[in-house]
């Protein structure tokens, strides 16, 4: 079955890099995310990585994966106050008819402290 | 195009009681996904529309949650006899059925308070 996990809390100089690692165990997993949860909002889509990609930069977002070891980074460079959220990695597979479930981890904590 | 609508977006109900949420998915989105997520955790799969198919449930999807998306438009998740551990954010998405169609855009979920 799928499992996504991830640390619990990250707590980054604002300027710094921030780095959040996840794990997850479905092989065949076609996509992996990374979204981001702000207080009393919903989920927004930071960026995505297909499996057949070993990095993927978008701004100030580099995503890694690590398709051996089933490991997926995410970095986002120069951090800010307003990046301070909780940030999910999830990854994709198929369901009956094509449609798709995200199986999410339980978030990591960014914390962007002045 | 406004995106995925949820309502009520709070909703407090006594232990025992019915509730029901509402989800409106983007317009030409032909599939429709709930999640649940609880505090401190991750949203977790319960069920998947297309059109007004309900092709898939989670083991989660116990016998007091029914779904439903009668025309294929909006969808109602329907909680019977609600108990504590029924608290959480339900979340709604919707995603195109397009082949290589990669996002699920979620609304912003409706906090459902047990007590």
């Amino acid at each position: 079955g799928e499992d996504v996990e991830q640390s619990l809390f990250l707590s980054v100089r604002e300027g710094d890099s921030s780095v959040i690692n996840c794990t997850y165990t479905d092989s065949s997993s076609t996509y992996l995310y990374w979204y981001k949860q702000e207080p009393g909002a919903g989920l927004q889509l930071l960026t995505y990585i297909f499996s057949n990609m070993d990095m993927k930069q978008d701004q100030r977002l580099t995503v890694l994966l690590n398709k051996k070891d089933k490991h997926l980074s995410l970095r986002i460079a120069d951090t800010q106050t307003g990046d301070s959220a909780i940030y999910f990695c999830a990854e994709r597979t198929t369901l009956t008819g094509g449609g798709n479930k995200l199986t999410f981890g339980t978030g990591t904590q960014l914390k962007v402290e002045l | 195009d406004t995106g995925v609508s949820q309502d009520p977006r709070h909703k407090i109900t006594k232990r025992g009681q019915n509730v029901t949420f509402r989800c409106d998915p983007i317009s030409e989105h032909n599939r429709l996904y709930w999640y649940r997520q609880t505090l401190g955790q991750g949203p977790e799969f319960l069920t998947y529309f297309q059109n007004e198919a309900q092709l898939e449930k989670s083991r989660l999807l116990s016998d007091r949650f029914s779904a439903e998306r009668p025309k294929g438009s909006f969808s109602t998740l329907e909680i019977q006899r609600t108990e504590q551990g029924d608290s959480a954010m339900y979340l709604c998405a919707s995603s195109s059925g397009l082949l290589f169609s990669y996002e699920q855009y979620f609304g912003p979920g409706t906090r459902l308070t047990v007590t």
